[in-house]
């Protein structure tokens, strides 16, 4: 059965500081893998996604992931944090054969100016 | 594209009413999935469709919801009766039929069940 871990539940930063939020998947198979964003009361927006190739992932919003497969790791990062980036932060997985993502239980975002 | 469209974005009732959420999915999307988010579970994947087909309904908690998709445009899911443990923000979501592609979040429906 697939699965993701995000071991951090809150984490608070400086705007301007970097910021990098961890993801663990498990998967059978070759993964796909994906980050969305979710502001209060909103949908889940795509940060970025990963199917093949080039293992460093750029994404919206200045966001970055990179897919290092003998980890089992999918982080995000940003180099510096600005105050809009405060939501909550989910990371997912899915793969040929299954089509629904499953998801993380998130890491919510907070900055401090 | 609007995007995909739920209603209503807030609902409250009693318990042991009838709850219908409704879903319109990105046009030409072949996929449908119905998601629910609590504090407790985070977000969960119900039922999805392809095609207008139920694919996997394992996610459904048991038989007081069910969900249809009479046509590519369209999908419901109901609760019958509703519980207050069903209490929760509601997602659904469409994709396209390839492999390498997202699926696109509506707004939710934040049900409360009182």
């Amino acid at each position: 059965a697939q699965s993701v871990t995000q071991p951090d539940i809150h984490i608070t930063v400086s705007e301007g500081a970097s910021l990098e939020l961890r993801c663990n998947y498990s998967y059978g198979a070759t993964p796909y893998l994906f980050w969305y964003v979710q502001s209060p009361g909103q949908g889940l927006q795509l940060l970025l996604k990963y199917f093949s190739g080039d293992t460093l992932v750029q994404g919206i919003k200045g966001f970055e992931a990179e897919f290092k497969r003998s980890q089992s790791s999918f982080n995000l990062r940003k180099p510096s944090v600005h105050w809009s980036d405060a939501a909550e932060y989910f990371c997912a997985v899915g793969g040929t054969g299954r089509r629904a993502l499953t998801f993380g239980s998130g890491t919510r975002l907070q900055v401090q100016p | 594209d609007a995007g995909v469209i739920q209603s209503p974005r807030h609902e409250v009732t009693e318990m042991g009413q009838e709850v219908t959420l409704r879903c319109k999915p990105i046009s030409g999307h072949d996929y449908l999935f119905w998601y629910r988010q609590t504090m407790m579970r985070g977000l969960e994947l119900l039922i999805y469709f392809n095609n207008n087909v139920p694919i996997d309904d394992s996610g459904m908690p048991e038989d007081r919801f069910s969900a249809k998709m009479p046509n590519a445009s369209f999908s419901n899911l109901k609760i019958q009766p509703s519980e207050p443990r069903d209490s929760a923000v509601y997602f659904c979501a469409s994709s396209l039929s390839s492999e390498n592609t997202e699926a696109f979040f509506g707004q939710g429906t934040r049900l409360t069940v009182v």
